[in-house]
């Protein structure tokens, strides 16, 4: 099986930088995956690391470690609108790509 | 390009009533698809998952049903609901081969059930 533990809850203020943790249990798996939830909405797709390293998308960023289990989503020059739930995730091997998600951080940025 | 829909939005029903919650997806061929269920400031739990018609995979054991009928097409189906089936239900497909790391999803159903 699979489990995935982060933070509940984080908070930080506008123009900072948060990081997100995730560590993780897991036989094998393809990837890390980062989704971010806004209260009431669907998760959205915001990174995804198949390889250990660093992984940077505008304002975002994502690492993964695979000999440490560990991974961490980074939010630069924090934004109101970053106030969201954030997920980590990841797949089993198999053609189904299923994910098993964290159980999520709700960031909170503060004016 | 790819979009999915769910509908309704919202639905209350009543304890041991039927449920069918519908899924479609415009733009791709042969995508997995996926149900998930959240609980109220809780994660996502993995429901079913089907990687082509007619073949469904169950993760969790409940009074809940899946199918596919379509290529993309995936129905959520209870012949009676139990007050722990309230939740926000997500149906999500995987992006086309190759790219398959990403899961989009829909809107979803919110579900409460009395």
């Amino acid at each position: 099986g699979q489990s995935l533990e982060q933070p509940s809850e984080v908070t930080a203020v506008e123009g900072a930088i948060v990081q997100i943790n995730c560590t993780y249990q897991t036989s094998g798996f393809y990837g890390l995956s980062w989704y971010q939830q806004h209260d009431g909405g669907a998760p959205t797709f915001l990174s995804y690391n198949g390889l250990d390293g660093l992984e940077e998308t505008g304002r975002f960023s994502s690492f993964l470690s695979r000999s440490d289990s560990y991974g961490y989503l980074l939010l630069q020059e924090l934004q109101m609108k970053d106030s969201a739930s954030y997920f980590c995730a990841v797949s089993p091997p198999g053609s189904a790509r299923q994910l098993t998600f964290g159980s999520g951080t709700q960031l909170t940025v503060l004016p | 390009s790819q979009t999915i829909h769910q509908w309704p939005a919202t639905l209350v029903q009543p304890v041991g009533s039927p449920l069918s919650l519908e899924c479609t997806v415009e733009g791709t061929s042969n995508p997995n698809l996926y149900w998930y269920r959240q609980a109220a400031g809780r994660g996502l739990q993995l429901l079913f998952y089907s990687v082509g018609i007619g073949q469904i995979s169950s993760e969790v054991p409940q009074n809940l049903s899946a199918s596919r009928p379509q290529d993309r097409q995936f129905i959520l189906s209870s012949k009676k609901l139990l007050l722990s089936d309230s939740g926000f239900y997500l149906c999500a497909f995987t992006g086309p081969l190759g790219a398959q790391e990403t899961q989009y999803f829909g809107p979803g159903t919110r579900l409460l059930v009395l």
